[in-house]
């Protein structure tokens, strides 16, 4: 069955630097992998798409990469800030649906 | 905003009670969809209605039903539910071409209780 894999734990980091989240995933093959933001007792919000022919895609200060052949995505946030404190989920796209993973709880200090 | 709006955004209803959720999207968007988040589970789709066709997860309950009147209204009614039923109960939108799924829009939730 299809699984979508994102780090179970908080990931904690300091203002300033590089938050990298992960999202791994197993017997799909998704035309588009996607990203967003989920705030508490919120619904999420759409951040980036990246398509399988894509290796890498920006916006301002995010960067998403897909790899298909280790069927994994990574999710960069440079110069983290505490407002940047949030659920970050990816969603696989198939025909006409999204199929999300848990997500991964970013906490940025200052 | 998104433009996605859903009302009410707390909800508490017994057991035998019937209530409705309503969305309502503002984009022009012509694909609507039901999700349930429960505490530590990804979100689960409930319904789809696209391109005027419903798509719907097997595994939903009877005693959760659609409605879309139209391609901006969605409904979803509940009726003598049980109290694992109690969560966030999120609709979304996006825009359908042919087979291609992008990226959508998502309400801000309605948070239901079930006593």
């Amino acid at each position: 069955s299809q699984k979508i894999e994102q780090n179970s734990e908080a990931l904690n980091i300091q203002e300033g630097k590089t938050a990298t989240l992960t999202c791994n995933y197993t017997n799909y093959s998704p035309a588009y992998l996607q990203w967003y933001r989920q705030d508490p007792g919120r619904g999420p919000v759409f951040l980036l798409l990246i398509r399988e022919n894509e290796k890498e895609k920006r916006k301002e200060r995010l960067k998403v990469t897909f790899d298909t052949t280790l069927k994994q995505s990574l999710f960069h946030i440079t110069a983290s800030q505490p407002a940047d404190s949030a659920t970050y989920l990816c969603a696989l796209s198939g025909y006409s649906t999204l199929t999300f993973g848990k997500g991964t709880m970013l906490l940025v200090s200052p | 905003e998104t433009g996605v709006t859903q009302t009410p955004r707390h909800l508490v209803m017994g057991m035998t009670n019937k209530k409705s959720l309503k969305c309502e999207q503002h984009l022009g968007h012509n694909a609507m969809y039901w999700y349930k988040q429960s505490a530590k589970k990804p979100l689960e789709l409930m319904f789809v209605y696209s391109l005027e066709e419903r798509v719907e997860n097997n595994s939903v309950p009877s005693r959760f039903s659609p409605e879309c009147p139209n391609s901006s209204h969605l409904f979803l009614h509940l009726h003598t539910l049980q109290p694992e039923d109690s969560a966030l109960y999120l609709c979304a939108s996006s825009v359908q071409y042919g087979s291609s799924s992008v990226e959508q829009y998502f309400g801000p939730g309605t948070r239901l209780t079930v006593t």
